[in-house]
């Protein structure tokens, strides 16, 4: 039992080049999620899913897009990488409102 | 939106000693979680706790929803307990800025 695996785990991008971060869960909850960390910082959600087909923005989606085909994954996709995107990335998933957050180890990323 | 202030920012203290952080919210909400990221980076769940008060052996944690506030307790704290706090609320998750802390052998 896995939990939460993100890959890859490091991950340098030169600007304009696009990639996709994966995530993929077996705990076999509805809810996962994309987060971001700066620097000294709180999260901030990127988006989220509350079952394979659904997706919804978070507090900032601009440069990113996801997909939730099944279950287990979660891809996120950065396009036209640009250095504001440098952060740590966090997926998380969770079995709703009531239900702890389960994060994966993250994916550093710097966009040079 | 939502504001999620938390405090203090900083907090140095010996092995064995007591602290409690603090996490103010701007509007009631439906979801309040604890988190722990450690040293290396990892985020592990502490509390789910909207309201009321729960333990779980040397960290416990109250909310006072009518008052907007969340409080941390960490008792005869351990090396292992450094790290980052983070207060999180309401729906999807609202992060405050985390309570660095470190524990001095």
């Amino acid at each position: 039992n896995a939990g939460v695996t993100q890959t890859p785990k490091f991950r340098i991008l030169k600007i304009g080049q696009s990639m996709t971060l994966q995530c993929t869960q077996d705990m076999n909850h509805n809810y996962m999620y994309w987060y971001r960390q700066d620097p000294g910082m709180g999260l901030k959600l990127i988006y989220y899913s509350v079952g394979a087909g659904i997706t919804d923005k978070g507090e900032v989606p601009n440069g990113y897009n996801v997909s939730r085909s099944t279950t287990e994954d979660f891809p996120l996709r950065l396009e036209l990488a640009a250095p504001s995107q440098t952060s740590v990335y966090f997926c998380a998933t969770g079995g709703g409102r009531g239900s702890p957050l389960h994060f994966g180890n993250g994916t550093r990323l710097t966009v040079t | 939106g939502i504001q999620v202030e938390q405090s203090p920012p900083d907090l140095i203290l010996q092995e064995g000693a007591n602290s409690t952080l603090r996490c103010n919210f701007s509007d009631s909400v439906n979801n309040l979680q604890w988190f722990h990221q450690n040293p290396w980076g990892q985020l592990i769940n502490l509390f789910y706790i909207p309201s009321g008060t729960k333990q779980n052996g040397r960290l416990s944690a109250t909310t006072v929803a009518t008052e907007r506030y969340s409080l941390l307790y960490i008792s005869s704290s351990q090396t292992t307990d450094s790290g980052v706090y983070f207060c999180a609320v309401h729906g999807q998750l609202i992060w405050g800025a985390g309570t660095k802390l470190i524990i001095k052998p």
